[in-house]
Formats: structure tokens, C-alpha cells, sequence
């Protein structure tokens, strides 16, 4: 079956850095998708990544604290700039498992910002 | 946007026990899914479920698009069902993709052997 992986699996982080987070897809897909866990809270869903465009985000959300990257139909990045205590949460990147009508998800990145 | 809730937020069963979750949402949908998150963190799809009726094992989805509503059944739960279950809508009528998704609040499920 289909698999998404993620780097780092978590990370603790000083308030004012950026963190980089990878997302690996074992096929090529055309959407990618990144989504926020905040502590014990639903998913939010912070922007589409599609291959060879610019990233489309949802409000609330701006490219210059979220940029994300695309660069190939496997591969994504969202890098969580200037980090603050209230960006500490889950972030999941998820593509359309190929051949059907259904998403899969990433284990997710734990973030915890001091 | 549209709105999304699911009921009950917790609930607490004995192993071997049925129960059943909803999920109204406030707009027509193109696309509802359920996912169960463990308690590591993982999400894993139940079912693509915007209309009609799946069964997959022990659990099974029914979506009655026309009142905006849909049910998880799960029978005779087992302690691994622990979890929460999401609720995840899209409107995008004519979409190619089923990955923008508006999620429910999620019901915490609690699975005592």
C-alpha cells in the first residue's frame, strides 16, 4: 500500500527559528497537502502544494510563515518560520492515494516551540 | 465555509460493545471521509463514503446526503478502536482531488478491555 513519510518525527525548537519538515511519497500524486494538529484539536488544513506552481493557502495562513515547496511529484516541504510557543502542534502532509477516491496521510511532525 | 459536526465528542465503551458516531455538516458535499486517528498520531482512512452505504468489517458508514448527515457504526468493539474518529468534508464540486478537507471536531472513543 501506499506510504508518506515525514522528517523529523518531532523536534523541540527556540522561539524565533524556522523548522524545516520533509514529506516523502512512495508514488508520484499531483496534489500534496499540508494540515495542523493544533493540541487537542481537529485538523486545519494550511495549504495545497502543487507541483511546478505556487502553493495555494488557506486564510489564516500566509506564504511567509508557511512557505512550502514542491519541487517534484514525490516530494514537499513546509518550513514553520519565526516560531512562536502557538505554533507548537502536529503537521501532516497527505496526497490522494493513487487509484482510488481516498486520502493518506504522513505520521505527522510533532512540533514543540520554547 | 461549511460547518462540521460530529457527536457524541467522547465516548466510553466496554470491549464487545456497539456504538454509532455522527457527523452533520452544513452544506452539500462532493466528497465525506471518516479517518481514525490512534493514539500515536496516525491517521488512517475509513472510508470515501459522500452517499449511500460501506461495510468493512466491523465497521460500516452510511451518508444520507439529502439531510447532511452520516453515521459510523462500529460492532463489537475492541480496545484498538480507541481513538478519535474524524469526520472530513469537501464541497469542491468537479474536483479532481479528495484532499481539501474540512474536518469535524472528532469523537474520542475509549475502548476498556
Amino acid at each position: 500500500s501506499a506510504v508518506i513519510s515525514q522528517k523529523p518525527s518531532r523536534d523541540i525548537c527556540q522561539r524565533g527559528t524556522s523548522l524545516t519538515i520533509q514529506c516523502q511519497v512512495d508514488s508520484q500524486v499531483t496534489m500534496m497537502f499540508w494540515y495542523r494538529q493544533q493540541p487537542g484539536q481537529s485538523l486545519t488544513l494550511i495549504a495545497t502544494a502543487n507541483q511546478g506552481s505556487e502553493a495555494t493557502y488557506e486564510s489564516g495562513f500566509v506564504i511567509d510563515k508557511f512557505p512550502i515547496s514542491r519541487p517534484n511529484l514525490t516530494f514537499s516541504t513546509l518550513t514553520v518560520s519565526n516560531m512562536s510557543p502557538e505554533d507548537s502542534s502536529i503537521y501532516l502532509c497527505s496526497a490522494d492515494r493513487p487509484g482510488t477516491d481516498t486520502q493518506y496521510f504522513g505520521p505527522g511532525t510533532r512540533l514543540t516551540v520554547l | 465555509g461549511i460547518q462540521v459536526e460530529q457527536s457524541p465528542p467522547d465516548l466510553i465503551l466496554q470491549e464487545g460493545a456497539n456504538s454509532t458516531l455522527r457527523c452533520n455538516f452544513s452544506d452539500s458535499v462532493n466528497n465525506l471521509q471518516w479517518f481514525h486517528q490512534n493514539p500515536w498520531g496516525q491517521l488512517i482512512n475509513l472510508f470515501y463514503i459522500p452517499s449511500g452505504t460501506k461495510q468493512n468489517g466491523r465497521l460500516s458508514a452510511t451518508t444520507v446526503a439529502t439531510e447532511r448527515y452520516s453515521l459510523l457504526y462500529i460492532s463489537s468493539s475492541q480496545t484498538t478502536d480507541s481513538g478519535v474518529y474524524f469526520c472530513a468534508v469537501d464541497t469542491n464540486a468537479g474536483g479532481t482531488s479528495y484532499g481539501k478537507l474540512t474536518f469535524g471536531q472528532g469523537t474520542i472513543l475509549t475502548v476498556h478491555p
